[in-house]
């Protein structure tokens, strides 16, 4: 398929454990986002990487957090020592390049989701 | 830091036309997006407004002003499947896109 595509889709973990959500963008799209949505909540910005920048970490809320891209394609977000407030949808979305001010529409740096992985923590 | 308001909830009748508001405050901007998602589904685009105006694409309009910090997003002719959350949400001077609460339509025969 061409669309972001995310695994596993559903994820049902103990307290303590540590869990990995995996992300593979379209290919070729250059940025790739995580986030977080909590039940009927909006979305949370977690972690967003461009090129082969150094990511942007300021969204993820706790040490306990990590994420890598590899190769500048599939992502992999960590939880480590999961909580039960970490249960949420996590999605990834990826764009095609980094737009400067005023770039017209035309969708070229829209960010595209994927389907999501659903934690539950008990 | 950003700040983004939009109703929790709206509801309203097939064949209706339904307006839902965005209004914004933000440490830059370098355009608003509108994404449509369905219960346990992944946002879906649906518009993007950097310039002030009135983006049409078919049954849905987006508008914005950008000295008002505000935007909306038009339904027309709202159909059952309309049923949805809708989220606004703000790119900064960055690449990084804040998200309003969303606001869960429902629409009524």
């Amino acid at each position: 398929g061409a669309g972001v595509s995310q695994s596993p889709s559903n994820k049902v973990t103990e307290k303590g454990k540590d869990v990995e959500l995996r992300c593979d963008p379209i290919s070729g799209h250059t940025a790739l986002y995580w986030y977080r949505q909590s039940l009927g909540q909006g979305l949370e910005f977690l972690i967003y990487f461009q090129g082969n920048s150094a990511p942007d970490k300021s969204g993820l809320p706790s040490d306990r957090f990590s994420a890598e891209r590899t190769g500048g394609s599939v992502s992999t977000l960590t939880i480590q020592r999961t909580q039960q407030e970490d249960s949420a949808v996590y999605l990834c979305a990826s764009s095609l390049v980094r737009a400067g001010p005023f770039q017209l529409a035309g969708g070229v740096d829209t960010q595209y989701f994927g389907p999501g992985t659903r934690l539950t923590v008990l | 830091g950003q700040n983004i308001d939009q109703p929790t909830e709206m509801t309203a009748t097939e064949g209706a036309i339904v307006q839902i508001n965005c209004t914004y405050q933000t440490s830059g901007f370098n355009g608003l997006f509108w994404y449509q998602q369905h219960a346990g589904e992944a946002p879906t685009f649906l518009s993007y407004n950097v310039l002030d105006g009135l983006e049409e694409k078919g049954r849905f309009s987006s508008f914005l002003s950008r000295s008002k910090g505000y935007s909306y997003l038009l339904l027309k002719e709202l159909q059952m499947k309309d049923s949805a959350s809708y989220l606004c949400a703000v790119k900064n001077a960055g690449n990084m896109l804040t998200f309003g609460g969303g606001t869960r339509l429902m629409v009524k025969p």
